[in-house]
């Protein structure tokens, strides 16, 4: 299986600063045949399912606000939230579906300085 | 707007079947495209990638749960079920239902339910 490994475990962060997750995949999840990477990151808040932020590494999901980026290749991923909101507080998951089984990592919380 | 509904038992007794359902309304589960997939998270940990069943009917599953895990359609309810055999303390958690793109990424999820394991 591959493995998904985020940084920090949790992160406090000031509000309108900025916040940075890292994820790492224990392969490369960068497939050849359509040149895209097969990683994905999601917001989960307490007491709700997650929530789709970013696709292919670096597409925005429609209505997920700017605010929100992704970016890596290959093994090392990066999701940024530019300035920090009081609703962004949550934690945060990458997930590869590169190959099956399709894992995730486990998980950034976010928290407010 | 698509939703997902998950129902069933909110206890099980050890040694078991864990059965649950996944209720699709405002599209079809047998809509080109999509991977009806069920994700279960433990208490307080990550989330963990159970299986699917395809718009076509073909069917996966986590190779970490064995031979215990049956994935199943019925398009005449457009519902989807899992059920979990031989079940332990340590298959309690919140099981997710979601609509799986045919990328791998999941855009759409259930709300969860909690299933506990215990006598």
């Amino acid at each position: 299986d591959i493995v998904m490994t985020q940084s920090p475990d949790s992160l406090a962060v000031s509000l309108g600063e900025r916040a940075t997750i890292n994820c790492k995949s224990s392969q490369s999840v960068l497939y050849s045949s359509n040149n895209k990477n097969h990683l994905a990151w999601y917001q989960q808040k307490p007491g709700q399912p997650p929530k789709l932020l970013i696709y292919w590494a670096s597409t925005r999901e429609s209505g997920v606000p700017d605010r929100f980026s992704g970016s890596g290749s290959g093994t090392d991923f990066t999701l940024t939230i530019s300035s920090l909101q009081a609703e962004d507080v949550a934690v945060y998951y990458c997930q590869q579906y590169y190959t099956t089984p399709y894992t995730f990592g486990q998980g950034t919380k976010l928290e407010i300085k | 707007q698509v939703q997902l509904q998950e129902s069933g038992p909110g206890l099980v007794k050890p040694s078991q079947t864990l059965s649950l359902t996944c209720t699709v309304s405002g599209g079809s589960i047998s809509s080109g495209g999509y991977y009806w997939t069920w994700i279960r998270q433990h208490p307080g940990k990550g989330l963990e990638w159970i299986g699917y069943i395809s718009y076509s009917g073909n069917t996966y599953h986590n190779p970490s749960l064995q031979s215990r895990v049956t994935i199943s359609g019925d398009t005449s309810k457009n519902q989807f079920s899992l059920k979990l055999s031989s079940v332990t303390a340590a298959d309690t958690a919140v099981y997710y239902c979601a609509r799986v793109q045919s990328g791998g990424f999941g855009d759409v999820w259930g709300q969860g339910t909690t299933v506990t394991v215990s006598s």
